[in-house]
């Protein structure tokens, strides 16, 4: 299967801790979006990144998260001391291209627990 | 900024029968995208349907096709002969056509409930 891969599906910290999650875009994609979804919300917009590059951080919080696509593996989403309010589902989606016919495909997100 | 409204939280249907789903949305731009997205309980996020604002002709996918209206940016979803598997959270969204702001815009969401 060639789709999107998050790893971890799940994943429990504590306060104050660090969270990493990854993503693997589709074969050939080289467009990398990160949504987040708190509890009974739509998904929001966190940031776009092409390889090696961050294209639009808009929606990432100033502090304590960043993330990055490098050359070569996945991209990863880091969250720094982590606090409670940071427990939310995380979804990557990737596409071909920036063009407009280019939809984006999802993963199955990873779901960040803090407790 | 462009904003996206679900205002049916939550909607029920009989099986077999013909449910829409509204959605609006709030832009200055003359061509755009529109999406319907579904997640089921997996949480899974699965491409429904898409919508290219600069086509007058509505968009359908099998059971689902949509009421695209543009001068009133409505972007209604109608699933026809409603399935068991039908049953899941919809998400409308919105995407520029170009330039760097390439993210999806969505809405809240409605909870479809496909009753047997």
């Amino acid at each position: 299967n060639a789709g999107v891969m998050q790893n971890p599906r799940h994943l429990v910290r504590r306060r104050g801790q660090e969270a990493r999650l990854r993503c693997s875009p589709m074969k050939g994609h080289s467009h990398v979006y990160w949504y987040r979804q708190l509890p009974e919300e739509g998904l929001k917009f966190m940031v776009y990144l092409q390889k090696e590059n961050i294209i639009d951080e808009s929606g990432m919080p100033k502090e304590r998260f960043s993330a990055e696509f490098p050359k070569e593996g996945p991209s990863i989403l880091r969250i720094q001391q982590v606090v409670r309010g940071d427990s939310a589902a995380y979804f990557c989606a990737s596409s071909l291209g920036q063009a407009s016919n280019q939809p984006q495909h999802f993963g199955d997100g990873t779901r960040l627990s803090i407790l | 900024a462009q904003t996206v409204t679900q205002s049916q939280p939550e909607m029920s249907v009989q099986e077999a029968e013909t449910v829409t789903l509204s959605c609006t949305y709030d832009t200055s731009e003359s061509d755009y995208y529109l999406f319907w997205y579904k997640q089921p309980p997996s949480r899974q996020m699965i491409l429904v349907i898409r919508q290219e604002a600069y086509k007058q002709q509505n968009a359908t996918e099998n059971r689902f096709s949509v009421n695209f209206q543009k001068a009133a940016k409505s972007f209604s979803l109608k699933i026809s002969d409603s399935q068991l598997g039908d049953a899941a959270m919809y998400f409308c969204a919105y995407q520029w056509p170009s330039g760097s702001a390439r993210q999806l815009t969505f809405g809240s969401g409605t909870q479809l409930t496909v009753l047997p």
